[in-house]
């Protein structure tokens, strides 16, 4: 299996300061449909996953602008541009590309 | 607006056989641009995709190896919903469980979109 693996696991953040997750995976997840299948979720305590982001940049409806996902190959990155409070959880990156589906261990985000 | 409400006993003895059911509304189950998954989380495995069941012309089921000799997942068209079975637990199968429909089209695979509320299941004699 492809196994995602995200940095930070634990990120402190200020109110209205920007953060960075990164994921990284152990293969390219370049799709031979020319496709890549990098998906972002966001978790909050005793909820779903929510999803946010689908291949790799495309944000979900409902999402905030200050989302945003990048990256290519085995590379990722979800960004916050200013971090709210309702930011705070774990967030979760996954592929699609390789049999079976993997996700990342997660980020937790907190405020400082 | 899709919803998806899971039920099934949050308490199963070893080797007794777990089942879950997902119901579906806003979308059926035997839909040509989706397929119905069952996902699991706990603190040891995180998220871990176990398997699907989907509608192209006919029925397939695809299952993750972690789990492919115990699980069986069915549709109900009847109800729209469908469910899970897994076999022989253990209280490594300890997690809560979502079912999560995930969407796809000819732009390719979007992964899964609505999630059901998620089921505690406790292994435990």
């Amino acid at each position: 299996d492809v196994v995602m693996t995200q940095s930070p696991l634990s990120l402190p953040v200020t109110l209205g300061q920007p953060a960075s997750i990164s994921c990284r995976s152990s293969q390219s997840l370049v799709h031979s449909d020319g496709n890549t299948y990098l998906n972002w979720f966001h978790q909050r305590p005793g909820q779903s996953p929510r999803r946010l982001i689908y291949k790799v940049s495309n944000r979900d409806s409902g999402v905030p602008d200050r989302f945003s996902g990048s990256g290519s190959g085995t590379d990722f990155t979800l960004k916050i541009s200013r971090v709210e409070a309702e930011d705070v959880g774990v967030y979760y990156c996954m592929q699609g590309t390789h049999w079976s589906w993997t996700f990342g261990q997660g980020t937790k985000v907190e405020i400082k | 607006q899709v919803q998806l409400q899971q039920s099934g006993p949050g308490l199963v003895k070893p080797a007794q056989t777990l089942s879950l059911t997902c119901a579906i509304s806003g979308d059926s189950v035997s839909s040509n641009s989706a397929a119905w998954n069952w996902i699991r989380q706990s603190p040891s495995r995180g998220l871990e995709w176990l398997g699907r069941t989907f509608y192209r012309s006919k029925w397939y089921n695809e299952y993750a190896d972690s789990v492919k000799s115990r699980i069986t997942i069915n549709p109900d068209t009847s109800k729209n919903q469908f469910s899970l079975q897994l076999n022989s637990v253990t209280p490594e199968d300890t997690a809560v469980y979502y079912c999560a429909r995930e969407q796809s089209d000819s732009s390719g695979w979007y992964g899964p979109d609505y999630w059901g509320q998620g089921t505690l299941v406790t292994v435990s004699s």
